[in-house]
């Protein structure tokens, strides 16, 4: 299957700094990337829909000047999480579109986990 | 937002056992997805069905799109202790193209 990688895989920062995650798609090209965020026990949330060459798409309620998605290439999106607080910790997962039957199926990276002190 | 309606919530099963879980819906979806997810760790993919109907199986899973393409089950045959983890359905190509939406998950516990 298509694999994703994420990184770091985690990371702990003071509250007031900023932390940017790579998703990379490594064996395929992924015009669209989607970003996830998961909460203990809880299913996964979409944040974003990030689109090779324009501006991200934000769901409903995620501020766009908090969490920057820049999609420069084929195989990279990054989110980064600008001034972060504790409020933002929580595990990222980015997934990315691979092709196949409907262009629909996505496969997740690992997912980077966030702590914010 | 929308979400499918997964069930069951958590199963405890003895080692060995089958299993079965089901995601349904009020919208029709021309995608649906199965995927895995240990603790700490991304979904994997376990199958994916592209046509109402189909019915798939990756070794000892089979899953099945529900003919109305509202409906989707996943079983696994004689459990293992390794099939622990969170089980997640998901369906795409309803209104909004390509995004995923998911079940609230099955949390399988394997006894050995």
């Amino acid at each position: 299957g298509a694999v994703v990688s994420q990184h770091p895989s985690w990371v702990i920062c003071k509250s007031g700094t900023s932390v940017k995650i790579e998703c990379r798609s490594l064996d395929f090209q992924a015009t669209t990337m989607f970003w996830y965020r998961q909460f203990p026990k809880q299913s996964l949330m979409l944040m974003a829909t990030s689109n090779e060459g324009s501006k991200a798409t934000y769901e409903q309620g995620v501020e766009k000047d908090k969490f920057l998605i820049n999609h420069a290439s084929l195989t990279l999106s990054t989110l980064t999480v600008t001034s972060a607080h504790p409020e933002d910790s929580s595990f990222y997962i980015c997934s990315a579109i691979a092709p196949g039957p409907t262009q629909e199926t996505q496969y997740f990276g690992p997912g980077t986990r966030l702590l914010v002190l | 937002g929308q979400q499918l309606n997964q069930s069951p919530q958590s199963m405890f099963i003895q080692e060995g056992e089958d299993v079965s879980m089901n995601c349904t819906s009020s919208s029709i979806f021309n995608t649906w997805l199965w995927y895995k997810q240990d603790p700490g760790e991304g979904p994997v993919l376990l199958i994916a069905l592209y046509k109402a109907g189909e019915l798939t199986s990756n070794g000892r899973l089979t899953a099945q799109f529900g003919i109305t393409r509202k409906d989707s089950f996943l079983n696994i045959s004689a459990s293992i202790p390794s099939d622990v983890g969170i089980y997640f359905c998901a369906a795409a190509g309803g209104t909004s193209y390509g995004k995923l939406t998911f079940g609230q998950g099955t949390i399988l516990t394997v006894h050995p």
